[in-house]
């Protein structure tokens, strides 16, 4: 295991209400990663941090923000939350640019409903 | 537009077979490859990688192939068996900056026993 938790794991949530998704790691990485599974769409990118505070948008960022004010935590957040963002939301997390690891390592996910 | 295509669904190969999943990507910068497995409600396991400078990489039972002149790569499972049933992404990325990946929507490996 990566050491990589996600929480909660699972949420129902009604429309227009605002919703934080955790994501913990215990690797030191520095860089962290918000992605959406979707059927027919693969798993998608959402938002990246590449350090404490230093965050960037993915191909779907629209209507979610994240904050990272600690290397462990980084946390994506829904301020009005729609049914089109239905979906199971996996955090990823990378070694350093050192060495040869380039991979990602993915938490357990969360799966979020939204009515 | 989708840069990194698979474009079966779904496979079935019988216990002891060759698996081959196969991925085609359209930017020629991608420099690094990924595969990953996923079991229903887990997180994608990655399974093997390869560079852009390597045309071939094996663990174990799995092996990429990468073909940059066609942008295409294969994933070979030999032999396959039924744990290997799994959703399998692919996905290519940059290995500068901020190690960015665009993923496949994934193929659907089903081992019959």
């Amino acid at each position: 295991d990566a050491g990589i938790t996600q929480s909660p794991r699972h949420k129902v949530t009604e429309t227009g209400t605002p919703v934080t998704l955790r994501c913990h790691q215990t690797e030191n990485h520095r860089y962290m990663y918000w992605y959406r599974q979707d059927p027919g769409h693969g798993l998608r990118l959402i938002h990246y941090s590449y350090g404490v505070k230093d965050t960037d948008k993915g191909e779907v960022s629209d209507g979610y923000s994240v904050s990272r004010s600690k290397t462990e935590d980084f946390l994506l957040t829904l301020e009005s939350a729609t049914s089109s963002q239905t979906s199971v939301y996996f955090c990823a997390i990378s070694p350093s640019s050192s060495g040869s690891s380039y991979e990602q390592y993915f938490g357990p996910g969360t799966r979020l409903t939204v009515t | 537009d989708q840069q990194v295509k698979q474009n079966s669904p779904s496979l079935s190969v019988q216990e002891g077979r060759i698996s081959i999943l196969n991925c085609d990507y359209t930017n020629s910068m991608f420099d690094y490859f990924l595969w990953y497995k996923k079991y229903p409600a887990e997180g994608p396991t990655f399974l093997i990688s390869i560079s852009s400078i390597k045309d071939k990489n094996e663990d174990g039972r799995f092996t990429v192939f990468l073909n940059k002149s066609a942008k295409h790569l294969s994933l070979h499972i030999v032999p396959s068996q039924p744990g290997d049933s799994a959703v399998y992404f692919c996905a290519g990325g940059f290995t500068s900056g901020t190690y960015k990946y665009i993923f496949g929507t994934g193929t659907r490996l089903k081992v019959l026993a």
